[in-house]
């Protein structure tokens, strides 16, 4: 069974700062994995997505993941972070099963 | 291309009702699941539907139920309403139940609040 586990459900950064989200996963099988972000008031859209072509994911927003399979992670990162980067994140494993969020906060 | 759409996008119901709620897939995706989001739970996946048959279902008792219509719309209900089942409901589409690597479009949700 797949599980996915996001640690820390609220983080907060300066504008400008590092953003590093937590994932860790369990798969009994080899993984695909999702980053989505939620803005208030609205659905989750995809920011990224694993499917083991290459371990250091690009997506949009300049936001960007690495799959290690050694630490079962896909941590999400994004060099400096903007105020509008304020949102909710998930992590997905296998399309269907999500993580509880992390909450991201951005101040000035 | 249109989006995936769910009506309605508020919703006030007493303990004991029953309600309904629907979720259009973007066009050509035939894949529709359900999510339940609350506060600290994160998104809990209820169920998925693909042609017109419930494919996945998650942990949720039998009050929660649903349907696909043979043009992907999909429906569902909530029978005997509890004040927990104050949330919001998340529809998503996708191309295909059974590809592990696609991802989901989700729509806005729909916020139910139980009194």
């Amino acid at each position: 069974a797949q599980s996915v586990t996001q640690l820390g459900s609220h983080v907060s950064v300066s504008e400008g700062a590092l953003v590093l989200l937590r994932c860790n996963y369990s798969s009994s099988v080899p993984p695909y994995l999702f980053w989505y972000v939620q803005y208030p008031n609205q659905g989750l859209q995809l920011l990224l997505k694993y499917t083991s072509a290459a371990t250091l994911v690009k997506g949009i927003n300049g936001f960007e993941a690495e799959f290690k399979k050694s630490e079962t992670s896909f941590h999400l990162t994004k060099p400096s972070a903007h105020m509008s980067d304020a949102a909710e994140y998930f992590c997905a494993v296998d399309k269907l099963i999500f993580g509880t969020g992390t909450r991201l906060q951005v101040f000035p | 291309k249109a989006g995936v759409t769910q009506t309605p996008r508020y919703l006030i119901k007493t303990r004991g009702q029953q309600v309904t709620l629907s979720c259009s897939p973007i066009s050509g995706h035939r894949s529709v699941s359900w999510y339940q989001q609350t506060p600290g739970q994160g998104l809990q996946f209820l169920f998925e539907y693909f042609s017109e048959t419930q494919r996945n279902k998650g942990n949720f008792p039998g009050r929660f139920s649903g349907r696909q219509f043979s043009n992907s719309r999909s429906e569902m209900n909530v029978s005997t309403l509890e004040l927990g089942d104050s949330a919001l409901y998340l529809c998503a589409s996708s191309l295909s139940h059974s590809v592990r690597s696609y991802e989901q479009y989700f729509g806005p949700g729909t916020r139910l609040t139980v009194t």
